[in-house]
């Protein structure tokens, strides 16, 4: 079956520093990737996509690149901020299934 | 305009009671999701409507039931609510073509006691 495993946290880093949160998946097929954000009491936020090998998905900042090689979408900032302080959580859909395999989450912290 | 919208957000009920929650989108899409996230923040998926149909039902204890009026509407219906059903559950939806990418509800906490 589809797998997401996403680094532990939680991830301490402080203003304007360089954000990576790995994540590597499992799947059958070609499966469409995903981030998601979750804020403190919200639902979840669709933050980046990529469709297909070697795309990247990119917003407000925030990047990650399917590599099919190493079956990864890591997540990248140049420079974080406290605002971006929320879970981050890595995801996966296939054509065959739709509904979304999720990692287990990854909390940032972002101290002034 | 709210996309994916859920109520009630908070839900306190003792063991053994019945409850229900409901979702609405007004995105224009035809499936509907129900996720659920444990005290660990993992989520898992329990339901999936397309047009009214289901075509995921994980493995969930039968006393949980959805229900879609329409291909905008998907409730959820819990009957004798036990102390591990407490959890924050997630309304979702998106199109039945192309990458799928879901959009979620605010999400509805429910407590049991």
């Amino acid at each position: 079956g589809n797998s997401v495993t996403q680094m532990e946290g939680p991830v301490t880093l402080s203003e304007e520093a360089f954000l990576t949160i790995n994540c590597t998946y499992t799947a059958t097929g070609y499966p469409s990737l995903f981030w998601y954000v979750q804020y403190p009491g919200e639902g979840l936020q669709l933050l980046l996509k990529a469709t297909k090998a070697d795309d990247k998905g990119s917003n407000k900042g925030f990047e990650a690149t399917y590599r099919k090689e190493t079956t990864s979408f890591h997540l990248e900032k140049g420079s974080v901020q406290v605002s971006d302080s929320a879970v981050y959580f890595c995801a996966l859909t296939d054509t065959g299934r739709r509904a979304l395999t999720f990692g287990s989450g990854t909390r940032l912290q972002v101290q002034p | 305009d709210t996309a994916v919208s859920q109520t009630p957000k908070y839900l306190v009920t003792q063991m053994g009671n019945d409850k229900s929650i409901k979702c609405e989108q007004n995105l224009g899409h035809d499936t509907m999701y129900w996720y659920k996230q444990d005290s660990k923040k993992f989520l898992k998926i329990m339901f999936s409507y397309n047009n009214k149909e289901l075509i995921i039902n994980e493995t969930v204890p039968n006393r949980f039931s959805p229900k879609s009026p329409d291909k905008a509407h998907l409730n959820l219906h819990i009957n004798s609510l036990e102390l591990g059903d407490s959890a924050v559950y997630f309304c979702a939806s998106s199109q039945a073509q192309g990458a799928y990418e879901q959009y979620f509800g605010p999400g509805t906490r429910l407590t049991v006691t």
